[in-house]
């Protein structure tokens, strides 16, 4: 079955430096959703990308979908304390009408002050 | 509060008991999801509806677990006969189908614990 791959697991910076997590998929995927999942909360929706070499941008998140639309990569530059989080991408197969979303482990990012 | 509630939000059961979750959408939302998120792993789905009709059902998912969605409205998930590995953070979500963009909302999760 579908598959999502996440890198790194973890992440430990030091505030004001960049991050970037990246989510692979065994299969071809129709769109790629972002999630933010803050310590003891839900699953907060961040972004979908849904074209091949899509790029968005929310200040200083930066998303990318790679051509085959099998990868994706968020990037956050200059990180915050608030940024602190789990982020998890989340891919919906081409197959799928339904809206199922197969995640990825997710990055758990630290942000040392 | 317009956004997704569960209910309850934590839950300690013995195994072998039955426990029964009950989500509650968006009111606009046709769509609706359940989640199973264990320490250190993303959400893994379960079943989702689409108004009252159960349209998908992972193939991971025992029999033991039943969910029902009777008026397209809230939904419950069961869990009969609970065992040791049931024990995670049960998320619901919602969206709307005729919304651009499919983004899902997830509600506060209930927390099992089978002891």
């Amino acid at each position: 079955g579908q598959q999502v791959m996440q890198i790194p697991q973890y992440q430990h910076v030091q505030e004001g430096e960049d991050f970037t997590t990246y989510c692979n998929s065994s299969t071809t995927l129709s769109n790629i959703q972002w999630y933010k999942q803050r310590p003891g909360g839900h699953p907060v929706f961040l972004i979908q990308l849904v074209k091949s070499g899509e790029v968005k941008k929310q200040k200083r998140l930066t998303f990318q979908f790679g051509e085959a639309k099998k990868n994706s990569s968020l990037h956050i530059t200059a990180t915050q304390t608030t940024d602190v989080g789990t982020y998890f991408c989340a891919g919906q197969g081409i197959y799928n009408q339904g809206g199922k979303l197969i995640f990825g482990q997710g990055t758990e990012l630290s942000v040392k002050p | 509060d317009t956004g997704v509630s569960q209910d309850p939000r934590h839950k300690i059961t013995k195994r072998g008991q039955n426990v029964t979750f009950r989500c509650d959408p968006i009111s606009e939302h046709n769509r609706l999801y359940w989640y199973r998120q264990t320490l250190g792993q993303g959400p893994e789905f379960l079943t989702y509806f689409q108004n009252e009709a159960q349209l998908e059902k992972s193939r991971l998912l025992s029999d033991r677990f039943s969910a029902e969605r009777p008026k397209g409205s809230f939904s419950t998930l069961e869990i009969q006969r609970t065992e040791q590995g049931d024990s995670a953070m049960y998320l619901c979500a919602s969206s709307n189908k005729l919304r651009v963009g499919n983004e899902q909302f997830f509600g506060p999760g209930t927390r099992l614990t089978v002891l």
